[in-house]
């Protein structure tokens, strides 16, 4: 099985863009889509992007995703930050039944 | 609106075996297309998938820990158990309840987790 790795933490300043990404050890990212979910303190995962670059409803467009084929990584774009995007962000993906989580990173809104 | 919530003992003893309840409402997992599953995440750590039901008893279960589980459904009460045996303190962690549409690739909703703590 793969892996996805995400950095521990990164961490901006509000209003400025961040980029979080989530690179898939083996394998290709494209073969199988990419899904974020945002964790705010005590709460459970909410998903803000799936199948790579979709937006579910009610989530704000600020939130975008990707996937870079060069890299084998999909990535996580807030722009406009704010300080209630203040959480931890984690990828998840999948091969045929088995479902893959990154280790999480913890976005500092400062 | 699709909402889940956990049940289950907070508290389990090394070997003894865990087994918590998902019960949800908002839909039904006699219809095609509907799923329901666990994920867990210990204190402080990443997310780790464990297992999924689909509507028509089809189970699946991660590798690492399918000797150890075992995922059921009723549909009658709208409920999924999950059994986990030989538990172990490194299963410390709280244990969510998902939804997922065979359709899609995302988990959503999911349930407001409970945490279950392994010691003597």
């Amino acid at each position: 099985n793969f892996m996805l790795t995400q950095p521990h933490s990164v961490s901006e300043s509000p209003g400025k863009t961040v980029t979080i990404s989530c690179t898939r050890s083996s394998g290709s990212i494209a073969s199988n889509y990419v899904q974020w979910y945002q964790q705010r303190p005590g709460s459970a995962p909410t998903t803000v992007i799936y199948e790579d670059s979709q937006r579910p409803s009610g989530v704000p467009d600020r939130f975008s995703g990707s996937i870079d084929t060069s890299s084998n990584s999909a990535s996580l774009t807030i722009s406009g930050l704010e300080t209630e995007d203040e959480a931890h962000y984690h990828c998840h993906s999948y091969d045929g039944p088995n479902q893959v989580f990154g280790g999480g990173t913890k976005l500092t809104v400062l | 609106q699709i909402t889940l919530k956990e049940s289950g003992p907070t508290l389990v003893k090394p070997r003894q075996t865990l087994t918590l309840t998902c019960t949800f409402s908002g839909f039904s997992l006699s219809t095609s297309g509907e799923s329901v599953g666990w994920i867990r995440q210990p204190p402080g750590k990443a997310l780790e998938w464990l297992a999924l039901i689909h509507w028509d008893d089809g189970k699946r279960y991660s590798p690492s820990l399918k000797s150890r589980l075992t995922i059921t459904k009723d549909t009658s009460k709208n409920q999924v158990v999950l059994t986990m045996t030989n538990m172990d303190p490194v299963d410390t962690a709280t244990y969510y309840c998902v939804h997922r549409l065979t359709v899609a690739y995302n988990f959503d909703p999911w349930g407001q987790g409970t945490l279950v703590t392994v010691s003597s």
